[in-house]
């Protein structure tokens, strides 16, 4: 059974950082390509970032770009989001999500609350 | 990457037909075959119902089905039942990432 946990979310300052993860089972993680996907309270999904299965590609939305590095270590099983120069509108539940073309499997998410 | 449109609401009685439709440009639903729909009920995770527009995946009632003409893509649900409620995402592929639409309640 594919599982995706992720881990790390919290409450943190405004401006401050955090490491998200996700630990991957029931298949082989190193052959497929992954994303993070949040979703603020009470609002829709929102892309974030893409990794590719070898991490050649890398790809961030507009409002992630220069603040949050997607990382991942095949020997772990294991999906990482480096977050930092957090703001109000970062409030999300942070998902862990296989696929490229289409999202197929999902974790149960992470909530990160980001306060001043 | 702006995000494909939605209606943000959608109302049938059970047994009825409803049909959600999810707006994009060329760039993204009228430029490739990748168009997904999601559905996702209160505090879980979104579960995939369709996709590359057409196809649904193992488990997923034959009730669900998926078109796609020109930058529009659409997913009907026959036989609506009062499972069926939820929020349903459409999203598509855009040539290098993923874009979501912003979601329509469907009420039963």
């Amino acid at each position: 059974e594919v599982q995706l946990v992720e881990s790390g979310g919290g409450l943190v300052q405004r401006g401050g950082s955090l490491r998200l993860s996700c630990e991957a089972t029931g298949f082989v993680f190193s052959s497929f390509n992954m994303n993070w996907v949040r979703q603020a309270p009470g609002k829709g999904l929102e892309w974030v970032s893409y990794i590719s299965s070898g991490s050649t590609s890398i790809y961030y939305a507009d409002s992630a770009k220069g603040r949050f590095i997607i990382s991942r270590d095949n020997a772990k099983n294991s999906l990482y989001l480096q977050m930092s120069g957090l703001r109000d509108e970062d409030t999300a539940v942070y998902y862990c999500a296989r696929g490229y073309y289409r999202i197929d499997y999902w974790g149960q998410g992470t909530l990160v609350t980001v306060s001043s | 990457q702006s995000a494909l449109t939605q209606p943000a609401s959608v109302s049938g009685s059970p047994g009825q037909s409803i049909t959600i439709s999810c707006t994009g440009t060329s760039s993204d639903v009228g430029g490739y075959n990748f168009v997904s729909w999601y559905r996702q009920l209160p505090g879980t995770a979104p579960k995939l119902m369709i996709y590359d527009v057409t196809n649904r995946p193992s488990g997923v009632s034959n009730r669900f089905s998926g078109s796609k003409s020109g930058n529009t893509a659409s997913l009907t649900i026959s036989g609506l039942q009062a499972e069926d409620e939820g929020d349903y995402y459409c999203s598509s592929y855009t040539g290098t990432t993923l874009v979501f639409g912003g979601g329509t309640k469907l009420t039963v």
